[in-house]
């Protein structure tokens, strides 16, 4: 399985932008990048998913990198709910059934 | 529509016993994936069940079994509990097979073995 590699933790202010990165320097061609999200005391949730252009949802953006050897998943507009950890995963598509998760960036949320 | 949910929501037993937990996949789905996840660690596949049958499996003990059910909803089960297995469980329902799609988590149960 490909690696990620993701800041053990960040922080932001509520209703400021959050840019969290995510390196994978060993992503495949068929591999897309999916971020989940862990709000504290629940499963993890999915928030977006990409393969090479730059995509957004209701939750938030993903910049992928022309390489596509990172990307952000970006936050417009930070909330108290937001707090969480985020994890980037690399799914090749038809490949495995899995996820596979690292430890993620726990993000904190100040008011 | 009803989501995935996941009983008890918390147990606790001793080394040596055995542990049965369970989930109910979201309405539509026929897939169900459980890993475990460690204090302070990412979540780590443990199996999935597609159509009762065992779809993939990742690097866990043969103590670790279960079993998916006509209606789709699943069952864990762990035999000859160690104290490493103290953990959150979670249980994630998706459909067609899980190798592309979204999975949907359940809320886990906590398992503490003393």
């Amino acid at each position: 399985d490909a690696k990620t590699t993701q800041p053990n933790s960040m922080e932001s202010n509520e209703e400021e932008p959050v840019h969290l990165p995510c390196n994978h320097s060993t992503i495949s061609g068929t591999d897309y990048i999916h971020w989940y999200r862990q709000l504290p005391s629940q499963g993890p949730e999915y928030v977006i998913h990409g393969l090479t252009s730059n995509v957004n949802n209701r939750m938030a953006s993903l910049a992928i990198a022309e390489d596509r050897k990172s990307s952000t998943l970006i936050l417009h507009r930070a909330t108290l709910r937001d707090a969480a950890v985020y994890y980037c995963i690399l799914r090749a598509q038809g490949g495995s059934e899995k996820l596979v998760f690292g430890k993620g960036t726990k993000l904190t949320v100040n008011p | 529509e009803t989501g995935v949910t996941q009983s008890p929501t918390h147990l606790i037993k001793t080394r040596g016993q055995q542990v049965t937990l369970r989930c109910s996949s979201q309405s539509g789905h026929n897939t169900v994936s459980w890993y475990q996840q460690a204090l302070g660690q990412g979540p780590q596949f443990i199996f999935q069940y597609y159509r009762e049958e065992e779809n993939g499996r990742g690097n866990f003990p043969p103590r670790f079994s279960g079993l998916q059910f006509p209606n789709y909803s699943s069952e864990l089960n762990v035999n000859a509990l160690e104290l490493d297995d103290s953990a959150l469980y979670l249980c994630a329902s998706s459909s067609g097979g899980g190798r592309w799609e979204t999975q949907y988590f359940g809320p886990g149960t906590r398992l503490l073995v003393l």
